[in-house]
This record gives C-alpha cells, sequence and structure tokens, in this order.
C-alpha cells in the first residue's frame, strides 16, 4: 500500500512565524506536490518536485517555499506565516507515468 | 492554461438512486487524462475512475461510471445506486500527459439523503 503521511494533521500558529509541512511517501516516488484547498476553490498547486533538489513553482507560489533533500521527503515552508494562508494543505505523489496521485491525510492550518 | 470547471457546487440524491456530476474542461491537448477524486469527511483524497483521452470507451467501476465527450470537453460522473458512503466532496481533475500535476475543478459537494 502506498503511504503518504503528513507531519501533523492539525497545526496553529502564530503570525509572523516560520512554518514547516513535512511530507513523507514510502514508495520511491520521485513526483511530489503540495496543495492548498479552500472552501469555494478547490485544491491549487502550491508547488511540485520530479525529483531530489528539483522544484517547480505551480499557481500560487506566493508566500512559500519548498525542500527536497532526499527522494521521501519533500517541505512546504511559510517564511513568515500570515491569516490569509490558514487553509488546508495536502501533500501528493506520483511516480513518473503513473496515473494515480496518492494523497496524504492534509493538515490544516490555523494561522493566529 | 488548462481549466476544470464544476459547475455544481452542491448536490443531493436519495439512496439508492442514480444521480450525475457534471465537469469541463479546456485544452488544446490531444493527449490527456482525467480523473474523478472523492474526498469524504475523514479529508482522505481517493481516486474514483480515470480515463485516457485516447480511449473512446467510457470508464466504468462499479457503480461508478463517466460519460467522456471529447469533441465537447465534457466528463461527467454517473454513481449508480447511490449509498450513504457516497457522501462525499467529488473533484474532477486534468492532467496533459508527460510529467505534469493535476489541475483540479472547484469541486460539488454530494449529500446522500435516506
Amino acid at each position: 500500500d502506498v503511504k503518504v503521511t503528513q507531519s501533523s494533521r492539525y497545526l496553529v500558529k502564530r503570525t509572523g512565524e516560520k512554518v514547516f509541512l513535512e511530507c513523507v511517501q514510502d514508495m520511491d516516488h520521485e513526483n511530489m506536490f503540495w496543495y492548498r484547498q479552500d472552501p469555494g476553490l478547490g485544491l491549487r498547486l502550491i508547488y511540485f518536485s520530479y525529483d531530489v533538489k528539483m522544484k517547480e513553482k505551480g499557481d500560487i507560489p506566493e508566500g512559500y517555499s519548498v525542500s527536497r533533500e532526499k527522494k521521501e521527503r519533500f517541505s512546504l515552508i511559510l517564511e513568515s506565516a500570515s491569516t490569509n494562508q490558514t487553509s488546508m494543505y495536502l501533500c501528493a505523489s506520483r511516480r513518473p507515468g503513473g496515473y494515480e496521485q496518492y494523497f496524504g491525510p492534509g493538515t490544516r492550518l490555523t494561522v493566529t | 492554461a488548462q481549466t476544470v470547471t464544476q459547475s455544481q457546487p452542491e448536490m443531493s440524491v436519495q439512496e439508492a438512486e442514480t444521480v450525475t456530476l457534471s465537469c469541463t474542461y479546456d485544452t488544446s491537448e490531444s493527449d490527456y487524462y482525467l480523473f474523478w477524486y472523492k474526498q469524504p469527511p475523514s479529508r482522505q483524497m481517493i481516486l474514483v475512475i480515470r480515463q485516457e483521452a485516447y480511449k473512446q470507451q467510457n470508464a466504468t467501476e462499479n457503480r461508478f461510471s463517466v460519460n467522456f465527450q471529447k469533441a465537447a470537453k465534457s466528463f461527467s460522473l454517473k454513481i449508480s445506486d447511490s449509498q450513504l458512503g457516497d457522501a462525499a466532496m467529488y473533484f474532477c481533475a486534468y492532467r496533459r500527459s508527460g510529467n505534469t500535476p493535476l489541475v483540479f475543478g472547484k469541486g460539488t459537494r454530494l449529500s446522500v439523503i435516506a
């Protein structure tokens, strides 16, 4: 069974804090993705990575950065959290050429 | 840029009845894939069904089937014999061929009435 895990289900941070959201997959997938999910807006792509140390901007990268030092781990970083980054964050992975994209359980982040 | 449109923010269906969720997409590509994902209250995204654009035959997975109209760029999901466990958010998604990310619609919330 493919497993994608995220470090926290719920997270509360203060404005201005640096926030790390961690994602780990155990299927040796090259491709990993970070999405943000908001009511009425669906899932929007923040960043993705096709290999270690590679990253590509998605549709809404502003205010975020990512790190991929190892194939299995893809971290999303909020350099200085703001209240408009309160959202659900979903990580996903997929092998190149694969059809199915596997998702983690999501992290609901609240920035106060 | 590719876009995916789900025009029904909310739908409801009686248990054991059939419901159809709509999805349209915009692309200039000829080779691509379409998907329906389900997100129950647990928040775990689950792949329901996929369709390769080069296949004319509509995909079917048990009670779930699609109506893929390539010329009209339409990809609807039909759920037959609806069950209480089908209640969830449903997302339509598109991906062009190659190593590309999924593009999602805004979702349709399906309620199932007992």
